[in-house]
């Protein structure tokens, strides 16, 4: 099973402060989702990522899909308290592809 | 309907009961996920159906869960003999196909065995 190993696992912040979240594996994967998940609820895609070293921005949000397909990162720009939530990414790739191995994901507080 | 529903979404059972949860998928989605997230954690894989294949029940924990995908739409979770360290959230998604599409999730049923 591919394992994907999300860090930080907890990050408190300010409104206005600026962050990034990785999410790494010892494996390729031929595409990874980030996913935002508030409390109550169940995650929500906010995108997909298929090739290496593709870089694709949602407004405060650049997410970045590493050149050899095994990492990628999200950062956000001038946080703000709606930004709040857990962050999770969740990757595929050949025969075990339909498991979608998701991460521990990174528990996001923004303080306003 | 237009999102993934998820019934009841708060269960609390006593130790040794059985629990059934129910999922209902969007209307034409082939694949189906459960996943159950621990308070503050990531989603632990349990099960998945796409079509008429097999599931693949790897993510089971022990054979007191099961499940299963009527006519290729709703899905049921079966607890039996519930024990405290299955309370949890457990979480329903969907997609239109397997493999790495949108997966659109439920709110959950949370699990509180007492």
């Amino acid at each position: 099973t591919q394992l994907l190993e999300q860090s930080p696992q907890f990050l408190s912040i300010q409104e206005g402060e600026n962050l990034t979240v990785y999410c790494n594996s010892s494996s390729v994967f031929s595409s990874l989702q980030w996913y935002r998940q508030e409390p109550g609820e169940g995650p929500v895609l906010l995108v997909t990522v298929v090739t290496g070293g593709e870089v694709k921005k949602l407004k405060r949000l650049t997410f970045q899909f590493g050149d050899a397909r095994k990492d990628s990162s999200l950062h956000i720009t001038a946080a703000q308290p709606g930004d709040t939530g857990l962050y999770l990414c969740r990757g595929g790739s050949g025969g075990s592809n339909y498991k979608l191995t998701f991460g521990k994901g990174t528990l996001l507080t923004v303080n306003p | 309907g237009a999102g993934v529903s998820q019934s009841p979404s708060n269960k609390v059972t006593e130790k040794g009961k059985d629990v059934e949860l129910r999922c209902d998928p969007i209307s034409g989605h082939t694949a189906l996920y459960w996943y159950r997230q621990s308070l503050g954690q990531g989603l632990e894989f349990l099960i998945y159906f796409q079509g008429n294949s097999a599931p693949d029940k790897s993510g089971l924990p022990s054979d007191r869960f099961s499940a299963e995908r009527t006519g290729g739409s709703v899905s049921t979770l079966t607890i039996q003999r519930t024990q405290q360290e299955d309370s949890a959230v457990y979480l329903c998604a969907s997609s239109s196909a397997g493999g790495l599409v949108e997966a659109f999730f439920g709110q959950g049923t949370r699990l509180t065995v007492v």
